[in-house]
Order: C-alpha cells, then structure tokens, then sequence
C-alpha cells in the first residue's frame, strides 16, 4: 500500500506570493490533516478534512486555506506569503473510522519565502 | 484544550546506555497519548501509542513508555540505545471524544535525541 504522498517536495517563493501544497492520503483513508513544522513554533496543528468538510481548525490567519476533493487528495493554500510562514508543512492521513484511527505521516513539504 | 511540554530539548547519551525522554501533558478532557519519531528530511513515524489498559506500552525499535495519570506523564524509554536511534523525538496527545479520535494532534516541542559512539 502506497504511503503518503506530499508534493512539491521542496518550493522557494518571495514574500506576498501564494503557494499551493498537495497532499494524497493512503488509499481508503478520507481524513486528512495539515501541520506546520518551525524551529520556534514546533508542531502546530493548521486544519483537518473529512468528506470534503473541514472538521477541525487550528488558530492561524486566513491566509491559510484548505480543501479536499471528492477522492481525498487535499490541497492547502498560503495567500501573501510572509518569511514567517517558512516551515515544513506536513500532512497526515486516517481512515477516521469509529475509535483511534493512527495518522500517518508523509514526508512534508519544505516551503522556504525569500 | 491540550498541551504538551517535553522537559529536555537535547539529550546525549553513549551508545548502549539507557534513555528517558520526559513528557507531561495537560488537558481537559480524556486523551489519547503518543511518541513519534522524525528523522532528518523525512516524516513523522510512530513509535508508540497509550489508548487504555496497561499503563505501560511497548513499541517499535525497542522502545517503551509509561503513562502515569496522577502525575499526567508519559515518559519514553530504551534500556539500550543504539547510534540509529539518534533522531528528534515528539510527545502528543490527541483528545478522545468517546472513543472516537479526531485528527488533531498536538505535540510538545520536541527532544534531540543524539547517541554517541
């Protein structure tokens, strides 16, 4: 079974840009969630989706956006790039069935703004 | 709400000597409890999981953890390490809404874990 898969692997951008991130879970799984990974800031949570339907969010401006099409591929959108959003984003995928569901991780996308 | 403190940025340790990686944990509400592995340029790796039961959880690699509610920690341990095991090391919880985990994970800052031959 194919893992995770995140692309690009690594995108360079300048400040006020926006970027578009991809991410295809595991196949059957229909959750996905996005994580930023900064040297300050650690693991932070960004936003979950479920059947197209973004389930959970965490506490980051606007700029940041997701969505989730109807076979589970998700994307997560930057809209005016500033140097601080400079991180590793990393998506996860479960099936979201009932009881613990294991996350799995793929291996990120390293967004650096110039 | 859930957060996570890891008590040790940096640990160094030699080859073949135990380690203890420190976790607490606040929360809440009733939560599921993990360690993940990440390698350099790569993703998170599971290492262990506490969902209930025994309150003491092995996992892969050899590694062990032990969730003690009363003092709200879940510490990390290896009676032996090996040099492959240097890697960054992350504590999370995640709540757990009447059995039913959601994919919000929240993590401590993380513990560097490097072995020394």
């Amino acid at each position: 079974k194919a893992g995770v898969t995140q692309t690009p692997r690594y995108l360079i951008k300048t400040r006020g840009q926006q970027v578009t991130l991809s991410c295809s879970p595991i196949s059957g799984h229909r959750s996905v969630s996005w994580y930023q990974q900064t040297p300050g800031q650690g693991l932070q949570f960004l936003f979950e989706y479920f059947s197209e339907t973004q389930r959970n969010k965490g506490n980051f401006p606007g700029r940041f956006s997701g969505r989730q099409f109807s076979n589970s591929r998700s994307e997560m959108n930057v809209s005016t790039l500033e140097l601080g959003d400079s991180a590793l984003y990393l998506c996860a995928s479960s099936a979201r069935t009932g009881g613990y569901n294991e996350q799995f991780f793929g291996p990120g996308t390293r967004l650096t703004v110039l | 709400a859930q957060s996570v403190t890891q008590l040790d940025s940096q640990v160094p340790v030699f080859e073949e000597a135990p380690v203890e990686l420190r976790c607490n944990y606040s929360s809440s509400v009733s939560v599921y409890l993990f360690w993940y592995v990440q390698y350099p340029n790569q993703g998170l790796q599971l290492l262990l999981k506490y969902l209930s039961g025994s309150t003491l959880v092995k996992g892969i690699n050899g590694f062990e953890a032990e969730f003690n509610k009363s003092q709200t920690s879940f510490h990390l341990r290896k009676p032996s390490v090996h040099i492959s095991d240097t890697a960054e090391y992350f504590c999370a919880v995640s709540p757990n809404a009447g059995g039913t985990s959601y994919g919000k994970l929240t993590f401590g800052q993380g513990t560097i874990l490097t072995v020394h031959p």
